[in-house]
């Protein structure tokens, strides 16, 4: 088994603020993932990453950057934090040796002031 | 881009007896369909999933059908409890994609 780690758990950051949030897996998967989740609302995908250095855009980019330190790492960047902004992001990773099953992290919640 | 509809969003039903969630998908080549519950202030837990080698499938009280014909998928919930209480999302992965797209989610209510 493994485990996914996201750190902060809440983050709280001021309008126009940059923060940044980390995620770490040790199941040894190939791609990692950044997911946004509004309140009681779907998954939307933010950044991808099929291995170390690689970025993929998905469809919510826009206003965010990402990093794809090594294996185990990815980290996201609020470039601008907006004024009343809430939602948990998701950090995710996938196997891509025979098995599809995607693994998600606790999350982050991120308010900003 | 590509879309996975899911319905319906809200799902009330008694204790007892069964529950019913339906996606559809756009890529005919999408070859991994996985489903996720999450609970409140959870993180989303895969529950089950199905390939496109398989037109069923059934693990401790959930079924997902799959019609690769109709590009629809299923899942059953069958004999709920109000621990089955939670948001439901399903999820498709087309062929060769790194990256699933999922579905709008499906709030699930058992009430005793």
């Amino acid at each position: 088994g493994g485990i996914i780690t996201q750190t902060p758990k809440f983050l709280i950051g001021q309008e126009g603020q940059k923060l940044t949030l980390k995620c770490q897996q040790n199941f040894n998967h190939d791609t990692m993932y950044w997911y946004r989740q509004d309140s009681g609302k779907g998954l939307r995908l933010i950044y991808y990453s099929i291995t170390e250095n690689d970025l993929q855009k998905g469809d919510l980019s826009e206003g965010y950057d990402a990093s794809r330190e090594k294996k185990s790492s990815f980290s996201l960047t609020v470039t601008s934090a907006q004024k009343n902004e809430m939602a948990v992001f998701l950090c995710a990773s996938t196997s891509d040796r025979g098995g599809y099953e995607q693994y998600f992290g606790p999350g982050t919640r991120l308010t900003v002031l | 881009g590509e879309q996975v509809e899911q319905l319906p969003s809200i799902l009330r039903v008694q204790e007892g007896s069964s529950a019913s969630i339906n996606c559809t998908y756009e890529n005919s080549a999408s070859n991994y369909f996985p489903w996720y519950k999450q609970e409140p202030g959870e993180n989303p837990k895969l529950i089950i999933d199905i390939r496109s080698n398989m037109e069923r499938k059934q693990t401790q009280g959930l079924i997902v059908l799959l019609d690769k014909k109709a590009k629809r998928f299923s899942l059953h919930i069958t004999d709920t409890q109000p621990g089955d209480s939670a948001m439901y999302f399903c999820a498709a992965r087309p062929q060769g994609g790194r990256a699933l797209i999922f579905g709008t989610g499906t709030t699930v209510s058992v009430s005793p």
